[in-house]
């Protein structure tokens, strides 16, 4: 079992929709959990962070995470176009500054 | 505030030759990651360094590689002898301090080995 699993997408939605990210995670010594925006051929850019169950809103994206069934979550309200890129999760352990990353998800915004 | 610089941005190697990636941290971090993103993958952790030590390096290719962060200039991460399947994105990382799991990315360093 990998520790953390992404669906690759890709995910396509008109303009205005709401988005929902996911991943799952094997490993429950897991204590930070990120999500990160990769555009097209650039670094990732770190986008949310947080590092208990429950949720964490931030304008337009709010990230959730439920250490019980060991699941997190983004996600994106009033999709724009410029919200099309490729989101990662990102989670670590307590003790060690490695981050484990889910493949990615390719998100598309219609306009 | 410069981010994470990394130079090159593209690096064109044919086999057997070295390849020389650099990454300057931001300002004030002294904690350097090196993530290796090959294509269809996810990032990978290589390693961990602080100034003139390695800290974890659980994921660096027993051969062929090494990484170094001195006292003075940036981090090196150096592959000898490249092989075709070390083509991939190389991306580097900093922090400020330990244990939030925050870093920050510099752009890359795409190596193309021909």
């Amino acid at each position: 079992q990998k520790e953390v699993e992404q669906d690759p997408g890709p995910l396509s939605v008109p303009e205005g929709a709401i988005v929902s990210l996911n991943c799952t995670y094997s490993n429950s010594a897991f204590q930070y959990f990120m999500w990160y925006r990769q555009y097209s051929r650039k670094g990732p850019e770190l986008l949310m962070y947080t590092y208990s169950s429950g949720n964490k809103e931030d304008g337009r994206f709010t990230a959730q995470v439920d250490k019980s069934s060991k699941y997190i979550s983004l996600f994106i309200r009033d999709s724009q176009p410029s919200d099309s890129a490729t989101y990662l999760c990102a989670i670590s352990q307590g003790g060690s500054e490695k981050l484990v990353f889910g493949k990615g998800t390719k998100l598309t915004v219609n306009p | 505030n410069a981010g994470v610089m990394q130079n090159p941005r593209h690096l064109v190697r044919r086999r057997g030759q070295e390849a020389r990636l650099r990454c300057s941290p931001m300002k004030g971090h002294s904690h350097v990651y090196w993530y290796r993103q090959l294509p269809e993958e996810g990032l990978k952790f290589m390693v961990y360094l602080q100034k003139e030590n390695i800290i974890d390096e659980s994921g660096m290719p027993k051969e062929r590689f090494s990484a170094e962060f001195p006292k003075e200039g940036p981090s090196i991460l150096r592959i000898q002898q490249v092989v075709r399947g070390d083509s991939a994105a190389y991306f580097c990382a900093s922090s400020l301090e330990t244990g939030t799991g925050i870093q920050y990315f510099g752009a890359g360093t795409r190596l193309s080995v021909l």
